[in-house]
């Protein structure tokens, strides 16, 4: 089975700071995705990476940033936290032509 | 318009009954199918996958295609407390795609 690790389940920082979101997994995929969710608009890319060091903007990229130096970790970075970035975050991988999987996301609070 | 269009409920129906989730979709291109099933404060997990038009079983589970209509459908029998979850359909034109369309995503509650 595929495991996707979020490193924190709940995380509460406060505006203006500098945020990192981590994300893990053991299966050796090359796809990793960033994405966020929200009530009312579903799951919405805002980066993914197709291999080390590789990324591509999603939909909603603007005040994101990813960092992907190991083929196992694809990091979030959310350069100058605001209130409007308050959302669920998860991270999906993907290996070959199978669908994705899902890790249990990050619920993010940003004060 | 959006791409997926889903329901999002909240669908609440007693135990035992057969419950019917949709999604309408506007690309044609599309040709690979999902639905995957997120209990609250957990991440969503693969319910079924499905290829072009057709029905797809799976124990309880039925996912139904019509390209022709633009339309998927998640059939669950005898639904169970433990099916109460948000159930997002999930499409793609290719498989393997790095970029899918989801639904917004169907809130469902099965009463005992």
């Amino acid at each position: 089975d595929v495991k996707v690790t979020q490193s924190s389940r709940y995380l509460v920082k406060r505006t203006g700071e500098k945020v990192f979101l981590e994300c893990v997994q053991d299966m050796d995929h090359e796809n990793m995705f960033w994405y966020r969710q929200d009530p009312g608009l579903g799951l919405r890319l805002i980066y993914f990476s197709y291999d080390v060091k590789m990324k591509e903007k999603g939909d909603i990229p603007e005040g994101y940033s990813v960092s992907r130096e190991k083929k196992e970790r694809f990091s979030l970075i959310l350069e100058s936290a605001s209130t409007n970035q308050t959302s669920m975050y998860l991270c999906a991988t993907l290996r070959g032509n199978q669908p994705q999987h899902f890790g249990d996301g990050t619920r993010l609070s940003i004060l | 318009q959006k791409e997926v269009e889903q329901d999002p409920g909240p669908l609440s129906v007693p135990e035992g009954a057969i419950v019917s989730l949709n999604c309408t979709y506007s690309n044609s291109a599309f040709q690979y199918f999902m639905w995957y099933r997120q209990y609250s404060r957990k991440g969503p997990e693969l319910l079924m996958y499905t290829y072009s038009s057709g029905n797809k079983e799976d124990g309880r589970f039925t996912a139904q295609v019509d390209k022709s209509s633009k339309y998927i459908s998640l059939f669950i029998r005898d639904s169970q407390p433990s099916d109460s979850a948000t159930y997002l359909c999930a499409m793609s034109g290719r498989q393997g795609a790095q970029k899918l369309v989801f639904g917004q995503g169907t809130r469902l509650t099965i009463n005992p």
